[in-house]
């Protein structure tokens, strides 16, 4: 139980381009999922932590035109990256869960590279 | 604000034991304990609530003690398959969010 789907897994793009990362719970429904950025060998950032129906709530430093994330039901939340560039490039993970002070499961990640 | 793991790094020989302290420097509501495996997603291990728990799967186990804001994750005769890094992620409110420490790189050796 608790898998979630994260699709695609990797993307390769020129500079410019936007890029959409879906994140899917498969067999529970959601109340929050939450979207991460991963330095190599680093801790994981939270960039924004998304609710059904609501918009979503961007950590400081965060650009909420730049990450835009829609959550249309409980199953589903996406990242689209608008008009990447190379220093966006990173792997992205997003996380789901129940609600406070429950586990967070993730999907496998996406990892993007912009040239 | 980030809780702060220790120690950064372990090596181990199979069979040994490790333990990996995580704490904060603000009250908590929970805390959680993953692990990452080298270009994969991090894997929930277990949650612990306020109050001040222990818990254990196989040979893995961790506390919370709520009153120094701590949580230690305890792993008994280490298996090669234990090798990666581990995270925890802690909650100062019901809000849901988690902030993570960064991590404890664990290696167990042959």
């Amino acid at each position: 139980g608790a898998v979630v789907s994260q699709h695609p897994s990797w993307v390769i793009c020129k500079s410019g381009t936007s890029v959409k990362i879906e994140c899917r719970s498969l067999d529970f429904q959601a109340t929050t999922m939450f979207w991460y950025r991963q330095f190599p060998k680093q801790s994981l950032m939270l960039m924004a932590t998304s609710n059904e129906g609501s918009k979503a709530t961007y950590e400081q430093g965060v650009e909420k035109d730049k990450f835009l994330i829609n959550h249309a039901s409980l199953t589903l939340s996406t990242l689209t990256v608008t008009s990447a560039h190379p220093e966006d490039s990173s792997f992205y993970i997003c996380s789901a869960s129940v609600g406070s002070n429950q586990p967070q499961h993730f999907g496998d990640g996406t990892r993007l590279s912009i040239l | 604000q980030q809780p702060v793991q220790s120690p950064q790094a372990v090596i181990l020989r199979e069979g040994e034991d490790a333990v990996i302290n995580c704490s904060s420097s603000k009250a908590l509501y929970s805390v959680h304990w993953y692990r990452q495996k080298h270009g994969e997603a991090p894997v929930f291990l277990m949650i612990l609530l306020k109050g001040g728990e222990q818990k254990g799967h196989d040979k893995i186990s961790a506390s919370f003690n709520e009153k120094k804001q701590q949580s230690s994750l305890y792993l008994t005769a280490s298996q090669l398959s234990y090798s990666g890094t581990y995270f925890c992620g802690t909650e100062v409110n019901n809000a849901g969010k988690s902030t993570f420490g960064d991590g404890t790189t664990l290696t167990v050796k042959p």
